[in-house]
């Protein structure tokens, strides 16, 4: 069981590069969220998707657009990618109140 | 504003011994509560979680301590092995209906350390 698949794991950016950070969930699930983490912060909600064809913001959304593909897939982009940008980004899904299942996460330096 | 609080960066336990983490809160809508744990590079797992019409849920070596009138809540782990030593999360979800559930606020998180 694969469950809910971040790619790419790592990467590096220079300031103004553009990336899309990729999200699949076999699970099935209507609801997917992408998330970031900070040190000495907990995560912090960017966007996410209630249902397919539709997307919110969440905490921190700024310098973010989200795109969620089909039920399985939802992805992040960065249009121009800042310093502030670099943290670690985990994408999750969810069914049920206990069952929010996040991925691996991708690590993301922007230089 | 910080709506969800641990206020205890790192703690350090001996093998055998009880782990408390604890969590404060200051959000009244948030009526669940749940506990992950992360291990270094990977996502955060499911550990247990709480409703507000609960006070105490027990799933194995794990407890979860909710106390509404506090808005506090802790989790403690007994006995302590060295393989529960991880970043643990605290974090909270207010009932919006379906779609809110993966909208969690979490705390910064506690470093745990059991030592053999």
């Amino acid at each position: 069981n694969a469950g809910v698949t971040q790619t790419p794991k790592f990467q590096v950016l220079k300031t103004g590069q553009s990336m899309t950070l990729q999200c699949a969930q076999d699970m099935n699930h209507n609801s997917m969220y992408w998330y970031r983490q900070d040190p000495g912060m907990g995560l912090r909600l960017i966007y996410y998707s209630a249902s397919e064809g539709t997307t919110d913001k969440g905490e921190v959304p700024n310098g973010y657009n989200v795109s969620r593909l089909n039920k399985r897939e939802f992805s992040l982009r960065l249009e121009s990618a800042a310093p502030s940008q670099t943290s670690v980004y985990f994408c999750a899904s969810s069914e049920r109140r206990t069952s929010v299942y996040f991925g691996a996460g991708t690590r993301l330096s922007v230089l | 504003d910080q709506q969800v609080k641990q206020n205890s960066p790192s703690l350090s336990v001996q093998e055998g011994r009880i782990s408390i983490l604890n969590c404060d809160y200051t959000n009244s809508m948030f009526d669940y509560f749940l506990w992950y744990k992360k291990y270094p590079a990977e996502g955060p797992t499911f550990l247990i979680s709480i409703s507000s019409i609960k006070d105490k849920n027990e799933d194995g070596r794990f407890t979860v301590f909710l106390n509404k009138s506090a808005k506090h809540l802790s989790l403690h782990i007994v006995p302590s092995q060295p393989g529960d030593s991880a970043v643990y999360f605290c974090a909270a979800s207010a009932n919006a209906g379906g779609t809110s559930y993966g909208k969690l606020t979490f705390g910064q998180g506690t470093i745990l350390t059991v030592h053999p």
